[in-house]
């Protein structure tokens, strides 16, 4: 079965400072790749997504993604922090094919902006 | 707008009761999924649909009924309302270029 694992439970990081949120995923193939954002009592927004290609994948909101299949990591990183990025962001996973299309989720990385 | 509704946005109800919840897509996808979000769990898979009248259950469908009669329309029945069922409970889509759009959510709480 394919798993998501979001180390970081929380992170801390000042306004301004770079930002990347660790994702390892548990699959035997190349699967689809996702980061959502959710801001308090919100639902989920799509950041980005990686299927095949440019292991590099830009995002909205000035994120980017990198696929490294020989870690089995898809890290979420931003250059810059704003104060309106804090939130909860989750990696999500799933099969390149079947499996009934379904989403595994990791458990989430609570982000915190210092002013 | 999404294109996804769900119904309702808040719901208190006791233990023992049957409750629903409601989602809606504008759209005629045809994969469309239940998850409940836990402190500490993420997101969980209860049920997804491939179609209209095919459900299959996810990782946790104990306590949980669903049904398909119409593709826009993807229902979810807790059969006898439990405390451990208290949660925030999003509905999704998938898109026709691999993506998934969430509803708002509904946040369920148990007493």
């Amino acid at each position: 079965a394919q798993s998501v694992t979001q180390p970081d439970i929380h992170i801390t990081v000042s306004e301004g400072a770079s930002l990347e949120l660790r994702c390892n995923y548990s699959y035997g193939a190349t699967p689809y790749l996702f980061w959502y954002v959710q801001s308090p009592g919100q639902g989920l927004q799509l950041l980005l997504k990686y299927f095949s290609g440019d292991t590099l994948v830009q995002g909205i909101k000035g994120f980017e993604a990198e696929f490294k299949r020989s870690q089995s990591s898809f890290n979420l990183r931003k250059p810059s922090v704003h104060w309106s990025d804090a939130a909860e962001y989750f990696c999500a996973v799933r099969r390149e094919a079947g499996g009934g299309n379904k989403l595994t989720f990791g458990t989430g990385t609570q982000l915190k902006v210092e002013l | 707008d999404a294109g996804i509704t769900q119904s309702p946005r808040y719901k208190i109800t006791e233990t023992g009761r049957q409750v629903t919840l409601m989602c809606h897509q504008t759209w005629s996808h045809s994969y469309m999924f239940w998850y409940r979000q836990d402190l500490g769990h993420g997101l969980r898979l209860i049920y997804y649909s491939a179609a209209a009248d095919i459900t299959d259950k996810g990782e946790v469908p104990d306590g949980y009924v669903v049904s398909r009669s119409k593709t826009e329309n993807f229902p979810l029945t807790l059969e006898s309302a439990t405390r451990s069922q208290t949660s925030v409970y999003f509905c999704a889509y998938r898109t026709d270029t691999y993506g998934y759009t969430f509803g708002s959510g509904t946040r369920l709480t148990v007493v």
